[in-house]
């Protein structure tokens, strides 16, 4: 079955501090997957996208790891802002309009 | 929100009467989707649009259908509204492409439908 699982479900951090976001997906056949922020009340955003051969990808304090043989994928934020407080969401997608989304991972960060 | 707007942003209504929710989007994209997001739940797709009056279901389609008469419009429709039909609905868009999913979608603000 394709699934794509998160970890945790929240997380509680003090600003400042850094924090890492887990993705599992057991999807297949692989395209892409990316990492979406999505603030409360709002539509997600694209942070980053990673194809098969990538296993970096970074957008200002995010970075997002892929590791295409275990299947899993991170999301480091690094010295975290009270805005960052929001849900992370990873999406695998099988190739055209084939998508899976995670549940997401809520992250309060507190000042 | 890239130009797109939703609406009704927020709707109650009774078991049984038809909805029909808007996207509207000024950035000239070509596919369009439409998505309902529930607590524990990834966002799930329901339709989504390919072109002008073409449009293909997604995984939850079962009690909706869809329309698009342009480019800028895409309207879903739940035909007689169930409970189960209380999520809040998501319109997303993103340029043509080869692979469509190498292509960033952009989301609207969402309509919170709730269904008595």
């Amino acid at each position: 079955k394709n699934q794509v699982e998160q970890s945790p479900q929240s997380l509680i951090i003090l600003e400042g501090k850094n924090c890492t976001l887990q993705c599992n997906y057991t999807v297949s056949p692989f395209s892409n997957l990316r990492w979406y922020k999505q603030d409360t009340g709002r539509g997600p955003v694209s942070l980053t996208i990673m194809t098969f051969s990538e296993n970096t990808k970074s957008n200002g304090r995010y970075t997002a790891t892929l590791d295409a043989d275990t299947k899993q994928s991170s999301l480091h934020i690094t010295a975290s802002q009270l805005s960052d407080s929001a849900s992370y969401i990873c999406v695998v997608s099988r190739g055209g309009f084939k998508t899976i989304f995670g549940a997401g991972t809520r992250l309060f960060v507190k000042a | 929100d890239a130009g797109i707007t939703q609406s009704p942003r927020h709707k109650v209504t009774e078991t049984g009467t038809p909805v029909t929710l808007r996207c509207h989007q000024t950035e000239n994209h070509r596919y369009m989707y439409w998505y309902r997001q529930d607590p524990g739940h990834g966002l799930r797709l329901i339709h989504y649009s390919y072109g002008v009056k073409d449009t293909d279901k997604g995984e939850v389609s079962d009690g909706y259908s869809v329309s698009r008469s342009k480019t800028e419009d895409f309207l879903l429709t739940l035909e007689s509204a169930t409970s189960s039909q209380t999520s809040v609905y998501f319109c997303a868009i993103s340029e043509a492409g080869v692979n469509p999913s190498y292509n960033e979608q952009f989301f609207g603000p969402g309509t919170r439908l709730t269904v008595l």
